[in-house]
């Protein structure tokens, strides 16, 4: 089993539209969990950490399932803009803050 | 204040040909990493570093080696390119210990544009 596992997609949605993204992860260990957002030949930029608790922000919502361990993603209301690859990043334990990150999931927002 | 910069952004080599690749953070972060992004794989591990004059190896670190002589640099080596090297570069930094702002703040890796190297 990979550590970090996503659908790499594509999605393709609607304007407008409301689209998850899960990610599962392999160790019940893992501390911390975050989406980054990757544009075409750009670099991987944080979108957001995701907590315990769940976090929002905006129209993105994120969720941890640490039972079933799986991170998500919601997007609400897609914007064109908000095309892009995310990516699903999830802490090594064990010191100096190596993380795995899974291959990303591809969104396409048409008009 | 630039961030993380890489150079050079594109390059070409023939096969065993070397060369390398300086990434550059003024943001005083103790770790820096190198990645390799290939089609269909998550970004993969090559070298890291917790601290000047400090490295280490990460998933992928064969036929790489780097070297982080400042603070502020960390530079990734091909002795022998092949074309099996043929990927984007990343070079990534983070700030070590525990900061105000919890694990957003602390864990955050800020990356490089990255630097797309072909290997014919």
């Amino acid at each position: 089993r990979k550590e970090v596992e996503q659908d790499p997609g594509p999605f393709n949605v609607p304007e407008g539209a409301t689209v998850a993204f899960n990610c599962t992860y392999s160790n019940s260990a893992s501390q911390s969990f975050f989406w980054y957002r990757q544009d075409c030949r750009k670099e991987p930029k944080l979108l957001m950490s995701v907590y315990s608790s769940g976090n929002e922000d905006g129209r993105f919502t994120a969720q941890l399932n640490r039972a079933s361990q799986y991170i998500s993603l919601l997007i609400r209301d897609s914007k064109l803009s908000d095309s892009a690859t995310y990516l699903c990043v999830v802490n090594k334990p064990g010191g100096y803050q190596k993380v795995t990150f899974g291959i990303g999931t591809k969104l396409q927002v048409i008009p | 204040n630039a961030g993380v910069t890489q150079t050079p952004k594109f390059r070409v080599l023939k096969t065993g040909q070397s060369m390398t690749l300086l990434c550059a953070q003024d943001m005083n972060h103790e770790y820096m990493y190198w990645y390799r992004q290939d089609p269909g794989m998550g970004l993969r591990l090559i070298h890291y570093s917790v601290g000047e004059g400090t490295t280490a190896k990460g998933e992928v670190p064969d036929g790489y080696n780097v070297s982080r002589l400042k603070k502020q640099n960390f530079l990734l080596g091909l002795e022998s390119a092949a074309p099996s090297q043929t990927s984007v570069y990343f070079c990534a930094s983070r700030p070590s210990g525990i900061l105000a702002g919890g694990p957003e703040t602390t864990d955050t890796q800020y990356f490089g544009p990255g630097t797309r190297l072909t290997v014919l």
